[in-house]
């Protein structure tokens, strides 16, 4: 019953290079989509978030892009650094309720 | 505190006994999430706690899970009759959201690695 499905499982990106993980929900009373990092041993934590109103949100190197339309959202790591090895998880909520489902996650791995 | 609280950090049990897991969440936080989290897996929804509304308890795999929060503050998850399918990570988290400075934003603790034997 995972309401967030997530991909790729892992991801294996060189340093430089962009990485790009995909989302998709069926719930359409979401409409909050945040994005979470998560280092081995920690609790995740927040990287970057959008509401529906737009359709992409940048901050720094990271970016969502959002398509109300198909239901999907993606996060793009630009110029992705040995530091932004982590485990990223997309997820989603309704605003009302704040009742936040997460995907499976992916395992990000980026190359010196 | 500064953050959330989670204990115990690390808990071995016998299959068969029952444990309890505490969450402290940020003081004025209205928000408290329960996950679980297996190994290499992603975050499992278990519970979620918003002021005074009942619980949405859909995540909780079986009956010989619960969970509790007192005084709309620290919560405890209680496991009873552990099998070995139920090792994993436990992650709390607590959000603003309903105390009147929403942002959504969930705050995790460092988790409960529980292993049963």
């Amino acid at each position: 019953q995972q309401q967030v499905k997530q991909s790729p499982q892992s991801l294996i990106v060189q340093k430089g290079g962009i990485s790009i993980i995909n989302c998709a929900y069926e719930n359409t009373a979401f409409d909050y989509f945040p994005w979470y990092q998560q280092f081995p041993g920690k609790g995740p934590a927040l990287l970057i978030a959008i509401r529906p109103d737009v359709s992409e949100k940048k901050e720094g190197r990271f970016t969502i892009s959002f398509n109300k339309s198909a239901k999907q959202f993606s996060l793009h790591i630009m110029d992705s650094q040995p530091g932004d090895s982590a485990t990223y998880f997309c997820a989603a909520s309704p605003w009302n309720n704040n009742d936040m489902r997460f995907g499976a996650g992916t395992r990000l791995t980026v190359k010196p | 505190g500064a953050g959330v609280s989670q204990s115990p950090s690390n808990k071995v049990t016998e299959k068969g006994k029952d444990v309890e897991l505490r969450c402290d969440p940020i003081s004025g936080h209205t928000a408290l999430y329960w996950y679980r989290q297996s190994l290499g897996q992603g975050l499992e929804f278990l519970i979620y706690f918003q002021g005074n509304s009942a619980p949405d308890k859909s995540g909780l795999p079986s009956d010989r899970f619960s969970a509790e929060r007192t005084g709309g503050s620290v919560s405890t998850l209680t496991i009873q009759r552990t099998q070995q399918e139920d090792s994993a990570v436990y992650l709390c988290a607590s959000s603003s959201f309903g105390a009147g400075y929403d942002t959504g934003e969930l705050f995790f603790g460092e988790g409960s690695r529980l292993t049963v034997l």
